[in-house]
């Protein structure tokens, strides 16, 4: 069964990079059935899609986050990786990884999700 | 402001039916793109309870069920019970904007 669970850093400061990776236990990140991605949810409010990328490389963005976003995957580490350049307070969230599970990814839904982790911007 | 739109909050008594809408547009759920619904109770990561319009996953109660129609999908859980109780969140696929996964606002159910 396919596992998530995130990592990274509490705590960032204004106008650094925030790093996070994801570890996949129960699968590999170089299979062609998903589409790894992220997802964020700023403290109590809604879900916003990241990002997601494919096992050859090809990346999705959030067009509104497109500038400052990149996923990447180490197939060594079978992990997959969001850095977030810039960040503001308004970058304050939970961020989940999470994955597309379907032949056409425009129709797919997300799951499994990691337990997700805090990630709060303030000096 | 979501592209999906879904009522802030409904509540129902134990046992009552309730209704979730979720209200999209030509570029999304009009377009043909499937609906799935997630669960989230505080505290914890979403989860899938409605996906590919109306199908449920295993171990989710059949007291719920999704439909679609046009620009708009519904998630009707019948036989509320207090365990029901939870934020939830509607999603499908955009395709303006060079495409984007895009999500409802959440809707929050209360069991009264």
């Amino acid at each position: 069964q396919l596992q998530l669970q995130e990592s990274g850093p509490g705590l960032v400061k204004p106008s650094e990079t925030l790093s996070l990776t994801c570890t996949v236990s129960g699968g590999s990140v170089s299979s062609s059935a998903y589409y790894w991605g992220w997802i964020r949810q700023p403290p109590g409010t809604e879900l916003e899609w990241l990002g997601n990328i494919f096992y050859s490389g090809t990346t999705y963005y959030n067009p509104s986050l497109r500038s400052r976003v990149t996923i990447s995957v180490d197939t060594s580490k079978n992990q997959f990786s969001l850095k977030l350049n810039s960040v503001t307070a308004a970058d304050t969230a939970v961020y989940y990884c999470t994955t597309l599970t379907s032949s056409d990814p425009r129709y797919s839904w997300f799951d499994p999700w990691g337990q997700g982790t805090l990630v709060t911007v303030s000096s | 402001q979501s592209v999906l739109t879904q009522p802030p909050s409904v509540s129902g008594a134990p046992g009552q039916r309730v209704t979730i809408s979720c209200t999209g547009s030509t570029s999304n759920i009009g377009a043909g793109y499937d609906v799935h619904w997630y669960q989230q109770l505080p505290g914890t990561a979403p989860k899938v309870f409605i996906y590919g319009n109306k199908n449920r996953p295993s171990g989710v109660p059949d007291r719920f069920s999704g439909s679609k129609s046009g620009t708009s999908a519904s998630l009707v859980i019948t036989g509320l019970q207090a365990e029901d109780e939870a934020v939830y969140y509607c999603q499908s696929y955009d395709s303006s904007l060079s495409g984007s996964w895009v999500f409802g606002g959440g809707t929050k159910l209360t069991v009264l």
